[in-house]
């Protein structure tokens, strides 16, 4: 039972590149979410989604884009990469509203 | 504005000792509550969650915390920490009406001293 899996665990970008992380879960939770995390900040909301084909804005989503084509995979983008884009992207899951999130282990993203 | 506080950015246990560790929120109604943990280079996972009900809720791992509504608090405790729960801890605060979005805290990271 893999859970939440993303790819890539590390990525190194260079300012105005582009990239997309890929989460999947194997839970067939309809809700599914990107954080990112950086230094004394805990965790914030970039975009979420409440099942197939619906997706939302979180609390920072601003130079991102995502998709949620299948149930299992959530789509996280950069078009443009930023350096203050550099940080540690979680992707999250859940059964229900509220219920408790399920975390991958994670995507280190640099860009220079 | 809503907010989840953790006071203590760094706590420094020794092994065997009880460990408390703070969480205070500012929300018009009762939330849901949550503690998660994360070991490093790992994502986080779920020691305990309130909803309702019993104001003191056991979790995994030995943990336990009480919600206090008067405090608006919800403090994570062990009576008796060990090396493995060296960690960084995070609060998270969801709202019935937020659609599953939790509110983390900055989180508290905890060394355990021999």
């Amino acid at each position: 039972n893999a859970g939440v899996t993303q790819t890539p665990k590390f990525r190194v970008l260079k300012t105005g590149q582009s990239m997309t992380l890929l989460c999947a879960q194997d839970m067939n939770h309809e809700y599914m979410y990107w954080y990112r995390q950086d230094p004394g900040m805990g965790l914030r909301l970039i975009h979420y989604s409440v099942g197939e084909g619906t997706t939302a804005k979180g609390e920072v989503p601003d130079g991102y884009n995502v998709s949620r084509l299948k149930k299992q995979n959530f789509l996280l983008g950069l078009e443009s990469a930023a350096p203050s884009q550099t940080s540690v992207y979680f992707c999250a899951s859940s059964y229900v509203v509220n219920s408790p999130l399920h975390f991958g282990n994670g995507t280190r993203l640099t860009v220079t | 504005a809503q907010s989840v506080t953790q006071p203590d950015i760094h706590i420094t246990v020794s092994e065997g000792a009880s460990l408390e560790l703070r969480c205070n929120y500012s929300y018009g109604a009762t939330p849901y509550l949550f503690w998660y943990v994360q070991s490093p280079g790992q994502g986080l996972q779920l020691l305990l969650k309130y909803f309702s009900g019993d104001t003191l809720v056991q979790g995994i791992k030995g943990f336990e915390a009480e919600f206090k509504r008067s405090q608006s608090s919800f403090n994570l405790r062990k009576p008796s920490v060990h090396w493995s729960d060296a960690a960084e801890y995070f609060c998270a605060v969801g709202l019935t009406d937020s659609w599953g979005k939790l509110q983390f805290g900055a989180g508290t990271q905890v060394v355990v001293t021999p």
